[in-house]
């Protein structure tokens, strides 16, 4: 079965800093997904980024950037200049889209992000 | 464009009832997926509808059920309702199912 961890239960950043919050997976499947998604207070979850496991490059949006090592199963997320806005609890994913293949898309358990100003 | 849209935003009921969660897509997305979401065991993976079709269904008791509509609205049913079904229930929607999902505010079920 597919498993995410997420090591860091809490972290904390100054404003205008760089973090990287940690996930590593383990899958035996060769094609999938992986997404970072932040959920904050207001509980709306939203998706930061998505890594397509087949592509080598790593993705980006804007201040957003992952370190996908595809070998050592880890898909960490750097965050730079970070923002009082960033704030929020932070979810690492895996997702393949498999049809009737059950439990496809597994959550990490979070890191809770504070941002100092 | 509208976003995901679930009703109602909080329920409250009491153990042994039934309960039905509805989910309005964004407008031309065709797949529809429910979490259950808990302190205790974060984030899960309840099932995805396609067109109408389950295409995926997560571990949980088949108290848990749910259906798509031919206009790609969803619901889901939890029959029996014990404590432990108190929970944020979130429904995401996508155009296509490997596409990325959108979220919807959540249902926060109270079980008394």
């Amino acid at each position: 079965a597919q498993t995410v961890t997420q090591s860091q239960p809490e972290m904390s950043v100054q404003e205008a800093e760089t973090v990287t919050l940690s996930c590593t997976y383990d899958t035996s499947e060769s094609d999938y997904y992986l997404f970072w998604y932040k959920q904050p207070p207001s509980r709306q979850m939203i998706l930061v980024i998505r890594q397509e496991a087949y592509k080598q490059q790593n993705a980006t949006e804007n201040r957003f950037s992952v370190n996908f090592q595809k070998a050592a199963k880890s898909f960490s997320l750097k965050i730079s200049d970070s923002q009082l806005g960033d704030a929020a609890m932070y979810f690492c994913a895996y997702r393949n889209y498999l049809e009737n293949y059950g439990q496809n898309f597994v959550f990490g358990p979070g890191t809770r992000l504070s941002v100092l100003p | 464009k509208a976003g995901v849209t679930q009703t109602p935003r909080y329920l409250i009921k009491t153990r042994g009832q039934q309960v039905t969660l509805s989910c309005s897509p964004i407008s031309g997305h065709r797949s529809v997926s429910w979490y259950q979401q808990t302190p205790g065991q974060g984030l899960q993976f309840l099932f995805e509808y396609f067109s109408e079709t389950q295409r995926n269904k997560g571990n949980f008791p088949g108290r848990f059920s749910g259906r798509q509509f031919s206009n790609s609205r969803s619901e889901m049913n939890v029959s029996t309702l014990e404590l432990g079904d108190s929970a944020l229930y979130l429904c995401a929607s996508s155009l296509e199912f490997e596409q990325p999902q959108h979220f919807g505010d959540g249902t926060r079920l109270s079980i008394l």
